[in-house]
């Protein structure tokens, strides 16, 4: 069974980084995509980017492009989110999903603090 | 540009059914698009894809009560038998296919009367 799991919630200071991590197991190949969604309080799902795991092949929103940084190491199933200088307004929480297409599978969620 | 719009809300009464709609932006009517609906204080959950013809995938375990269709540019998703339970958000989604690009459209707050 495919799975997605990711790291935990994070409390952090306006200007500091943060890497934040997404696993999959149950995949028979890395021959997907996984996408990266924030949803700040009270709003909708926002889509950040996705990154083609077998070659890391990254596509970026316009609206997140310059703002984070989207990796991936296929040997370990796992993708990552990173911020070079956190502002208060990144404070949400982010879901990674997977799938050829549409986002198929979901993990839980990591809460992202700025304070 | 690839755009999804949904209806802010919706609702409708216990046991009735209801149908939600997301509409792709002309140039894009042919598109597929997959549902996912977020319950209070949860993830997403994947529900279904709904392909241009109206044929539809839906994900492990989405109950019978749940099915999609197509009409133009219109994508809908039709729930009867509503029940409590699926009061929630409920987001489209769509793709460029080969490529990692990703659109959500806006959601669509269901409330269970």
């Amino acid at each position: 069974e495919e799975q997605l799991v990711q790291s935990g919630a994070e409390v952090k200071k306006p200007g500091e980084s943060l890497k934040i991590s997404c696993q999959g197991s149950g995949y028979r190949s890395p021959h997907y995509w996984i996408g990266w969604v924030r949803q700040k309080p009270g709003k909708g799902l926002e889509w950040m980017g996705t990154i083609y795991l077998a070659d890391s092949d990254t596509e970026y929103s316009p609206s997140f492009q310059g703002h984070v940084t989207i990796s991936a190491d296929k040997y370990i199933n796992t993708a990552y989110l990173q911020w070079s200088s956190l502002q208060a307004s990144d404070t949400a929480i982010y879901y990674c999903a997977s799938g050829l297409t549409a986002f198929d599978i979901w993990a839980q969620g990591t809460m992202v603090t700025v304070s | 540009q690839l755009v999804l719009t949904q209806s802010p809300s919706a609702s409708a009464s216990l046991g009735a059914s209801v149908r939600i709609t997301c509409t792709l932006s002309s140039e894009h009517n042919t598109y597929a698009i997959a549902w996912h609906q977020q319950q209070p204080e949860k993830g997403p959950r994947f529900l279904m894809n709904i392909n241009s013809d109206g044929s539809h995938n839906k994900g492990d375990g989405i109950p019978d009560r749940f099915s999609g269709s197509t009409s133009g540019a219109e994508r809908y998703l039709t729930i009867s038998s509503l029940q409590s339970e699926d009061e929630a958000d409920y987001y489209c989604q769509t793709w460029v296919t080969g490529t990692g690009i990703r659109v959500f459209g806006g959601g669509t707050k269901l409330t269970v009367l």
